[in-house]
């Protein structure tokens, strides 16, 4: 049974550094072809995917904030670690993090519970 | 940059198909997923790879994806599927990873 669960800090300060860790069960971010990705959502908006690291350590960004992410993993402790920098209140939003899997392409099939993050002076 | 375009909503009556659609250049030629997110809740994955089902999915959601369109189809829609759905694909020149904006599906 794969689960996973956020955690981090639900209000940050502008310009401030965000860390949020997804610990998971149920597979091993060593297996081949296994990812992690993290995917936000502003309060009624949509999706926007963040990051995802892969089993053999390659990571991808969005194109948009791949200045401001880092994505790392500790395989031994089953986790995965997003940072964020200079933290905006448009960066307010539900922070995911999502199993992810590979068939023609991937695609995430078993998500957290997501975390709701401020950012508010 | 990438980018998928689907209706912000489609309503439909209990019983009938609901048809939702995402648009992208040339999509026929990617792998096309398929998420389901309802209110204060993560998103799920009810079809990957243009039209297969993960388990515990219901036969009457199904996909297809050809030339510029792939649809998310859900036969006998009931008031439980009313739900926020998002289209998602890989890429790997550009973006790896893209989500439509969501159609929200209302139930009439």
């Amino acid at each position: 049974q794969i689960t996973l669960k956020e955690s981090g800090p639900t209000l940050v300060k502008p310009t401030q550094t965000l860390t949020l860790t997804c610990t998971f069960s149920g597979f091993s971010l060593s297996t081949s072809g296994v990812g992690v990705g993290w995917i936000r959502q502003p309060p009624g908006k949509a999706l926007e995917w963040l990051a995802l690291i892969y089993w053999n350590d390659d990571k991808r960004y969005s194109p948009s904030l791949k200045s401001r992410l880092t994505i790392t993993k500790d395989t031994s402790k089953n986790q995965v670690v997003l940072t964020m920098t200079n933290m905006d209140p448009v960066d307010t939003a539900t922070y995911y993090c999502a199993h992810s899997g590979y068939s023609y392409g991937w695609f995430f099939d078993y998500w957290g519970q997501g975390t709701l993050v401020t950012v508010s002076s | 940059s990438y980018v998928l375009t689907q209706p912000p909503s489609v309503s439909v009556a209990p019983g009938k198909t609901a048809r939702i659609t995402c648009g992208g250049n040339n999509i026929g030629s990617k792998s096309v997923h398929w998420y389901q997110q309802k209110p204060g809740q993560a998103p799920v994955l009810v079809v990957y790879d243009d039209s297969d089902r993960p388990s515990g999915i219901p036969e009457r959601f199904s996909g297809s994806n050809s030339g510029n369109t792939a649809t998310l189809t859900i036969s006998r829609v009931e008031a439980g599927d009313e739900a926020d759905y998002y289209c998602q694909v890989w890429d790997s020149s550009s973006d790896p990873v893209v989500f439509g904006g969501g159609t929200k599906l209302t139930v009439l």
